[in-house]
């Protein structure tokens, strides 16, 4: 089993629209949850963290966290072709090294 | 949030040669670093963790002689690409934690540099 696992799309979703990013992870212990946003050529920046289970929202961005079910996602409301990247769900495993471990990431595609 | 800064962006280079990239973090200091390597389509991979004054730990498959680390100050590490071949040709990119801006607790999030795109001829 794959430690992370994200669908790699490409999810295309109409300008406007909500798009719905999914992950789950194995590590039932993590306790922190990352979202970053890769565009092409370009290095991951971070646009979201979670830590409890709930939503967070910051913006346009609302992260979800399942810790029984291991299930973290990412909703972009009013989707804008600006966000077309790929997403990259990093769960941050237990134990003392505090790396998060990348999924390959969801490649979203935002048409106008 | 913090800065990290990458040099070369890209750098092409016959096989067999050497390359040097160099990361910066420049409004804080960083005990350490991560070095990934991401190619096309694919996770990133991390690569090495590189210690301030010590040697560097390296991830299971990660050839340390060909991949050399090096962390002299609290704001710069080196990865350097030994007698590159085309195999090596990837997108590597280093990152680091900025403490001082949770308080000193470790959240893990990290803050990458622009990446170095690696072409080896």
């Amino acid at each position: 089993q794959k430690e992370v696992e994200q669908n790699s799309g490409p999810l295309s979703v109409p300008e406007g629209a909500i798009a719905s990013l999914n992950c789950t992870y194995s590590d039932r212990g993590s306790q922190s949850f990352f979202w970053y946003r890769q565009y092409s050529g370009k290095s991951p920046e971070l646009i979201m963290s979670i830590y409890s289970n709930g939503d967070k929202e910051d913006g346009r961005f609302t992260a979800q966290l399942n810790k029984a079910s291991q299930y973290v996602s990412l909703l972009i409301r009013d989707s804008q072709p600006s966000d077309s990247a790929t997403y990259l769900c990093a769960p941050l495993p237990r134990g003392g090294s505090y790396i998060p471990t990348f999924g390959r990431g969801t490649s979203l595609i935002v048409h106008p | 949030g913090a800065v990290v800064s990458q040099h070369p962006s890209w750098v092409i280079c016959k096989s067999g040669t050497s390359v040097k990239i160099e990361c910066r973090s420049l409004d804080f200091q960083a005990t350490t670093m991560f070095w990934y390597r991401q190619f096309p389509k694919q996770s990133l991979m991390l690569m090495a963790t590189s210690n301030e004054g010590s040697k560097a730990t390296y991830e299971q498959g990660v050839e340390k002689d060909k991949f050399l680390i090096n962390h002299a100050s609290l704001t710069l590490s080196t990865l350097t690409v030994t007698s590159a071949h085309p195999e090596d040709s990837s997108f590597y990119i280093c990152s680091a934690r900025d403490l001082g801006s949770s308080g000193g607790a470790n959240t893990g999030e990290l803050f990458f540099g622009e990446g170095s795109r690696l072409t080896v001829l």
